[in-house]
């Protein structure tokens, strides 16, 4: 079954704790984003790969860090630095050519302890 | 800011009703994307526009583009029960692949 598949799906923080967020995909895409999403409000971009071994920041990259060290598997780490982790993360991927769409994860929701 | 904005930000309709919901954005793009979200989980993709097309039909769903007003609406026909959701709207835009999301339309179709 392809998809991407995020886990897990709750997470808890410590204050001073770093987390790691994991998204595998078996659709063979290159391209792969890390989204935060947060009550009533659309999607705002983390961090990008357009290819293995590359990645770029989004619009609020600070307190996250990503890899890119194969290209099923691109996890954040959401660290001690993010003082509002706080909000539900969306993994997706696409093929990287132009006019395709995005495939989304079911998400994992973070929560401070 | 964000880069699409969709209207209303809520809507309410009775089960076989059609539903409107409309995006507007700001520069020019290469293609929109109209996603939904049902409450919990992952966006689900239903249409891509390019920005030479005017409208685009799958199934139910009825989307138009008017590049010159920067806008477009999604058309959900014969609305059932199963449709209510959180719609977005998205536009890649540049030379790189970036979408923008826009805030939603959250719909609830009543019984």
């Amino acid at each position: 079954d392809g998809g991407i598949t995020q886990s897990p799906k709750y997470l808890f923080r410590k204050e001073g704790q770093n987390v790691t967020l994991s998204c595998e995909q078996n659709l063979n895409h290159d391209a792969m984003y890390w989204y935060r999403q947060d009550p009533g409000q659309g999607l705002r971009l983390i961090y990008y790969s357009q290819i293995v071994n590359d990645f770029q920041k989004g619009d609020i990259a600070e307190g996250y860090s990503v890899s890119r060290e194969k290209k099923e598997s691109f996890p954040l780490t959401v660290t001690s630095a993010q003082k509002n982790p706080t909000a539900f993360y969306l993994c997706a991927a696409e093929g990287g050519y132009s006019n395709q769409p995005q495939h989304f994860g079911d998400g994992t929701r973070l929560s401070i302890l | 800011s964000q880069q699409g904005e969709e209207d209303p930000q809520a809507l309410s309709i009775q089960e076989g009703e059609n539903a409107t919901m409309n995006c507007s954005y700001k520069t020019s793009i290469n293609n929109l994307q109209w996603y939904r979200q049902n409450s919990g989980r992952g966006l689900v993709h239903l249409i891509l526009i390019r920005s030479n097309e005017r409208e685009k039909h799958s199934g139910r769903l009825r989307v138009t583009l008017d590049t010159s007003k920067k806008s477009s609406s999604l058309l959900i026909t014969a609305s059932r029960a199963a449709d209510t959701a959180s719609y977005f709207c998205a536009t890649l835009t540049g030379g790189y692949q970036k979408v923008t999301f826009g805030t939603g339309t959250k719909l609830q179709v009543i019984p």
